[in-house]
């Protein structure tokens, strides 16, 4: 079975610039989550998606947004781009909203310059 | 909310020892933890589970404690091997909502 997949793999993108994040969940997997990945902050939770509903959200500014699609690929998008958006983005999927068992994406890293 | 931090940034162990890595949490209503193992340029990789009901989970080489009273959890790795060196994280959830992740622990196996 094929595991998560996340595209693109590397993004270099400019300051006030907005990006588009794809996540493929595991087939029959229908929850995407999202986290931010950096240095100094580490993993932090983005927002959940469930059957095309936004469950949960983290504390994260409205530039961050998501959806997901009928067929339970995500995306998420950041708009107006600032420096310390650089970072690996991480899409994890799980069979359903009460599932705890998470399978992590190899990630997006977005270089902001 | 849940807040969780490790101990050690980072651990060497030598190759055939045992690793023991730590970890705090704050929600003392956290039902669940996993453990985590994330490698150069991969996302992380789920490991091993436990509830709040258990005090003791073992798997293939590893081991994970929780002890509720003081709020800690740790994974033992048996008999550390190279391909054990990694970044390993604990993350908790949070009322259910997500999990909170801790900032990690980098292991690194000498040979």
């Amino acid at each position: 079975k094929a595991g998560v997949t996340q595209t693109p793999r590397y993004l270099i993108k400019t300051r006030g610039q907005q990006v588009t994040l794809s996540c493929s969940p595991i087939s029959g997997h229908r929850s995407v989550s999202w986290y931010q990945q950096t240095p100094g902050q580490g993993l932090q939770f983005l927002f959940e998606y469930f059957s095309e509903t936004q469950r949960n959200k983290g504390n994260f500014p409205g530039r961050f947004s998501g959806r997901q699609f009928s067929n339970s690929r995500s995306e998420m998008n950041v708009s107006t781009l600032e420096l310390g958006d650089s970072a690996l983005y991480l899409c994890a999927s799980s069979f359903s909203a009460d599932s705890y068992e998470q399978y992590f994406g190899p990630g997006t890293r977005l270089t902001v310059t | 909310g849940e807040s969780v931090g490790l101990h050690l940034p980072t651990l060497s162990v030598q190759e055939g020892d045992n690793s023991i890595i730590n970890c705090a949490y704050s929600n003392s209503a956290s039902d669940y933890f996993i453990w985590y193992k994330q490698e150069s340029g991969k996302g992380p990789q789920f490991i091993i589970d436990i509830r709040s009901n258990m005090d003791k989970r073992q798997g293939q080489r590893v081991t994970v404690l929780l002890n509720k009273t003081v709020k800690h959890l740790s994974l033992q790795i048996a008999a550390t091997q190279p391909g054990d060196s990694a970044v390993y994280f604990c993350a908790a959830d949070n009322y259910g909502q997500n999990f909170v992740f801790g900032p990690g622990t980098r292991l690194s196996v000498l040979p």
